[in-house]
This record gives C-alpha cells, sequence and structure tokens, in this order.
C-alpha cells in the first residue's frame, strides 16, 4: 500500500526566506507525484507534478526516488505563500490520490 | 481545467438523517472521484465513480453508508446516510481532466457538513 508522510504540520519563515516542505513517500512501483495548495478560503488546486519539471510560483519540486521523496522549495518566500499544501502520490493504476497529511505554511512579513 | 461545482456548500444536519451532496461538472469526463477530510486530517478517497458501473469504494467505506450515483459524465451524487456526529466532514469530489495538457485531479470547493 502506498503512503505519504509530511513530517512537519507547520513551517513559519519570514518573506524573503526560503521555505522547503518535506514529503517522503512508499510505494513500490513507479509514482506520480504532486503538490496540492489550499489558500484560505479557496479550494484545493494543483500545484505541480513532478512529470512537468516546471517551476510555480517559484515553487520546484525534485523527485528523488533514491530517497523516497518530493520535497517542495522556494528560495525567496512570500506572504501569499502563506497555506496548506498538500503532497499526493498516484499510484500507476487506479489514478487514486494518496494524500499527505498537509503542511500549513506560514509567512511573516 | 474543468470546473467544478457542489451543492449544498454546508450543511448542520440531524443524528440519523441523511444528506445527499451533488457534483457537477461543465464538461464530460470520466473520472469523479469522493474525498473526505475530517476536521484537522488530510483527504482520504471515499470511492471512484464512473459512469455506467457501480462505484468503486475504498477500504473502510461501504455502499450502504455511503451510496453513490453518476446518471452521466457530468454529474454525480454522494449520499452520507444515517449521519453520526463521526460523519462531520467536509466532503469533496474531484475530476480527472484527460483533456488538460498535464492530466490531472482537479476538486471541487468542498461540502461542509457538520452532524448535531
Amino acid at each position: 500500500a502506498q503512503r505519504v508522510t509530511q513530517p512537519e504540520k507547520l513551517l513559519s519563515v519570514f518573506k524573503g526566506a526560503p521555505v522547503e516542505l518535506k514529503c517522503n513517500y512508499s510505494y513500490s512501483g513507479s509514482p506520480e507525484l504532486f503538490w496540492y495548495v489550499q489558500y484560505s478560503r479557496q479550494r484545493l488546486q494543483l500545484l505541480l507534478r513532478h512529470i512537468s519539471r516546471e517551476s510555480i510560483k517559484g515553487f520546484t519540486a525534485d523527485l528523488n526516488k533514491g530517497e523516497t521523496s518530493f520535497h517542495l522549495k522556494k528560495p525567496f518566500a512570500q506572504e501569499e505563500d502563506s497555506a496548506m499544501y498538500y503532497c499526493a502520490l498516484n499510484a500507476a493504476a487506479g489514478n487514486k490520490l494518496t494524500f499527505g497529511g498537509g503542511t500549513r505554511v506560514l509567512v511573516k512579513p | 481545467s474543468a470546473v467544478i461545482s457542489q451543492k449544498p456548500s454546508r450543511d448542520i444536519c440531524q443524528r440519523g438523517t441523511s444528506l445527499t451532496i451533488q457534483c457537477q461538472v461543465d464538461s464530460q469526463v470520466t473520472m469523479m472521484f469522493w474525498y473526505r477530510q475530517q476536521p484537522g486530517q488530510s483527504l482520504t478517497l471515499i470511492a471512484t465513480a464512473n459512469q455506467g458501473s457501480e462505484a468503486t469504494y475504498e477500504s473502510g467505506f461501504v455502499i450502504d453508508k455511503f451510496p453513490i450515483s453518476r446518471p452521466n459524465l457530468t454529474f454525480s451524487t454522494l449520499t452520507v446516510s444515517n449521519m453520526s456526529p463521526e460523519d462531520s466532514s467536509i466532503y469533496l469530489c474531484s475530476v480527472e481532466d484527460k483533456g488538460a495538457r498535464n492530466p490531472s485531479q482537479f476538486f471541487g470547493p468542498g461540502t461542509r457538513l457538520t452532524v448535531l
């Protein structure tokens, strides 16, 4: 069975500081990994996926199969990055997402 | 990406009653999913709803408690039956948008259910 772990429930950083959200997964096959974000009073939305290998809103995430990690990083956090972030795994069969527990990011001015 | 709406957005219900949540998509999609987010917790998949077939339920969820309908490619309902306070959660539907440049799951706004 697959599992996604986000060890930090809360990350508090100052504006302009780097931020890294940790995500570790366990899955025996070839996973597809995502980061979703939920801003205050908004719906859950896709931030990025590892297949795209793109930077969205300054965020990047690299899949490290050796460490089974998919950490989300941004070099200079902005106040508008304050939100709840969820790492999710899509097992190869079934298109079913398994979510981590979520990390709340608070960017202080 | 697909535009998804849910009704109701929130409700407060009495123990023992049932509530049906609707999910409407602005385009035809093959796969629709229902998730639950209990207070302070992450999202958990309840079931996958494909048009023309029975829903597929995840471990710990049963059809008698969470019956699902999928009458066409743009609509689905989830019923929370014989509710108890433990059913108080946010219920979300999502769709896989295969028409998107990079197919991914997109979520509705959620239905916040409180059971007294």
